[in-house]
């Protein structure tokens, strides 16, 4: 059983271009959410995509977009790429659930670079 | 908002020894999960060790444990017998039990372990 997996593994921009991160979840997970990892820093929630739909979204401007696609996989999109959009993005992957837990997986991360 | 704090950006143990990471978090509710993350420089995110808010007893995963002290909001992990594959970034996060499954994330702590 594959786990969480994500595309590229590193990708080097400049700036004001635009980027497509992809994202398949581990089998049988329905949720994706996607986190932003700054050098030195922890990861800061983007949003999350259940049944194709934005569900919940942190402080990101409108410049970072996702999609959902029927089989769960996962996009996420930045628009005129900043010298600060530099992270690791991370794709996490989980079955939806409120007050029963259900682990989220995380993939290996795709490396961004914007120069 | 949720808010996690890791207060030591660095932490060095001895092969064997023990070591404790520290996290303090602030939060209204009064059901939530806490976590452990580990990632080590494969960038790979782990899941160490989780807790609910509503037991009152410790959560225990090999050597690792917790010292979950919740009218305290503090949650420190604790690293028995201390081995080389331990040393990577450590991530305290925060977790509702409401819909939405976002993590919010510490700063980190990297962990050393000499030989």
């Amino acid at each position: 059983d594959a786990g969480v997996t994500q595309s590229p593994t590193h990708l080097i921009k400049t700036r004001g271009q635009q980027v497509t991160l992809r994202c398949s979840p581990k089998s049988g997970h329905d949720t994706v959410s996607w986190y932003q990892q700054a050098l030195g820093q922890g990861p800061q929630f983007i949003f999350q995509y259940y049944e194709e739909e934005e569900r919940q979204r942190g402080n990101f401007p409108d410049r970072f977009s996702g999609h959902q696609f029927p089989n769960y996989s996962s996009e996420l999109n930045v628009n005129a790429l900043l010298l600060g959009d530099s992270a690791l993005y991370l794709c996490a992957s989980s079955l939806r659930s409120r007050r029963t837990y259900n682990e989220q997986f995380f993939g290996p991360g795709t490396r961004l670079t914007v120069l | 908002a949720q808010t996690v704090t890791q207060s030591q950006p660095e932490m060095s143990v001895q092969e064997a020894e023990t070591v404790t990471l520290s996290c303090t978090y602030d939060t209204s509710e009064s059901d939530y999960y806490l976590f452990w993350y580990k990632q080590p420089p494969s960038r790979q995110m782990i899941l160490v060790i989780r807790q609910e808010a509503y037991k009152q007893q410790n959560a225990t995963e090999n050597r690792f444990s917790v010292n979950f002290q919740k009218a305290a909001k503090s949650f420190s992990l604790k690293i028995s017998d201390s081995q080389l594959g331990d040393a990577a970034m450590y991530f305290c996060a925060y977790r509702s039990m409401e819909y939405g499954n976002k993590l919010v994330f510490g700063a980190g702590t990297i962990l050393r372990v000499k030989s």
